[in-house]
């Protein structure tokens, strides 16, 4: 069982070009989650997905746009990426019981 | 307002040791209460949480927290520290929301 990945494992990407970060899942979980990790900040939610099909927008999601379109991905893009999108971003999955989330094991954006 | 606070960045520890890393949030409405754990290079995932019921919770890896209402704590504690237990660790916290707000971490670190 491989969980959760995502792709790619790391990027540098000029300032304004458009990324879409991938994430995928093998557990059937109903509810994704995108985070970004910033050193002193810890993890904030972007955006969220309670089911396929419905989005949600967590804490920082300005610049970020996300889709549902089954229940195995959530990809996150960027349509013009800033400086300040540089970060670790983490993609997670919780089943009915939610209150256990399951992580991917990131990416590394750089943008330039 | 709703914030989780963790005022240790850093916390070394020498091997064998116990430790305890401290987490406290403010909050107006009933909470539940986590502590994820990242090892160097990996996503985050979950040591305990606290849902209902006791307020002494145990984890994984000999780790526990214990719920304390009135001073708002949720501190982790672990007898005898390991050096396998070099991590980041971060304690999150749901507002009645079914979503996780993270604190910014505590690094851990084991002096052989």
């Amino acid at each position: 069982i491989a969980g959760i990945t995502q792709a790619p494992t790391s990027q540098i990407l000029a300032a304004g070009r458009r990324m879409t970060l991938r994430c995928t899942q093998d557990m059937r979980h109903n509810a994704m989650y995108w985070y970004r990790q910033d050193l002193g900040l810890g993890l904030r939610l972007i955006h969220y997905s309670n089911t396929a099909g419905t989005t949600g927008k967590g804490e920082v999601p300005d610049g970020y746009s996300v889709s549902r379109a089954n229940t195995d991905d959530f990809p996150l893009t960027l349509a013009s990426a800033v400086p300040s999108q540089t970060s670790v971003y983490f993609c997670a999955s919780s089943d009915d019981s939610w209150e256990t989330q399951y992580f991917g094991p990131g990416t590394r954006l750089l943008v330039l | 307002a709703q914030s989780v606070t963790q005022l240790d960045s850093q916390v070394p520890v020498f091997e064998e040791a116990p430790v305890e890393l401290r987490c406290n949030y403010s909050s107006s409405v009933s909470v539940y209460l986590f502590w994820y754990v990242q090892y160097p290079n990996q996503g985050l995932q979950l040591l305990l949480k606290y849902l209902s019921g006791s307020t002494l919770v145990k984890g994984i890896n000999g780790f526990e927290a214990e719920f304390n209402k009135s001073q708002t704590s949720f501190h982790l504690r672990k007898p005898s520290v390991h050096i396998s237990d070099t991590a980041e660790y971060f304690c999150a916290v749901s507002f009645g929301n079914e979503k996780l707000t993270f604190g910014t971490g505590t690094r851990l670190t084991i002096i052989p």
